[in-house]
């Protein structure tokens, strides 16, 4: 247990359907991150969250939305998405921005 | 913005023997550079890190050299043993000043052989 849970582990949803994912942590920290990791692709930023205000959306499409309602919780929701959006998901937290800590990650599958 | 590379993709070695894993980066303006491990089903974990002050930092048998002038920075895992088998990323970022976001590598996969 890294300090960081995401739920669920593993989802698979149809492209009509809405679906969250969810992120936790304790660690005090103050930045949280959602990160995208496909099969022979660097890890892609999607969302970073400064003390609960969202300072960065690289490009993600609307299908995509993230939601931080305090700075312990993060969530993803999901809707009408594509197969090309099957990967894992991982979560990421910091302080001032330093050394992450992920959670294990929910690894998505469309159908 | 900042680039980072990673190199090789895939590393195979013998137990006992080292590797080592390179990077280089683009953005001089980088001051921190953290060393992550990915097991299967697992997210990364730091293992490692250096910042700019320094050139070198070791934790028992992992290792982190910087060359700043040169913008590039490597991983030296010494008598390796089979559990050391995983993803490897490296990532920059310009911690301190405002940015929140680390670059990552595209990662190496390292497979120590009994």
């Amino acid at each position: 247990e890294t300090g960081v849970t995401q739920t669920p582990r593993h989802l698979v949803m149809g492209m009509t359907n809405k679906k969250s994912l969810k992120c936790e942590q304790h660690l005090g920290h103050n930045a949280m991150y959602w990160y995208k990791q496909s099969a022979k692709k660097p890890l892609e930023l999607m969302f970073v969250y400064n003390f609960k205000e969202q300072t960065e959306n690289n490009s993600v499409p609307s299908r995509f939305s993230p939601e931080c309602p305090n700075s312990s919780h993060l969530f993803l929701h999901l809707h009408t998405l594509q197969p090309e959006d099957s990967a894992l998901y991982l979560c990421a937290s910091s302080h001032l921005g330093d050394g992450y800590t992920f959670g294990s990650g929910t690894r998505l599958t469309v159908v | 913005g900042e680039n980072v590379e990673q190199h090789p993709s895939t590393l195979s070695v013998q137990e006992g023997d080292s590797a080592v894993i390179k990077c280089t980066y683009s953005d001089s303006a980088s001051n921190y550079f953290p060393w992550y491990k990915q097991e299967l089903g697992k997210g990364p974990q730091l293992i490692i890190d250096i910042r700019s002050n320094v050139g070198e930092k070791k934790d028992q048998r992992i290792a982190v050299t910087l060359n700043k002038t040169a913008k590039h920075f490597s991983l030296h895992i010494t008598e390796t043993q089979p559990e050391d088998s995983a993803v490897y990323f490296c990532a920059a970022s310009e911690s301190g000043a405002g940015s929140y976001q680390l670059t990552f590598g595209k990662g190496t996969k390292l497979s120590v052989i009994p």
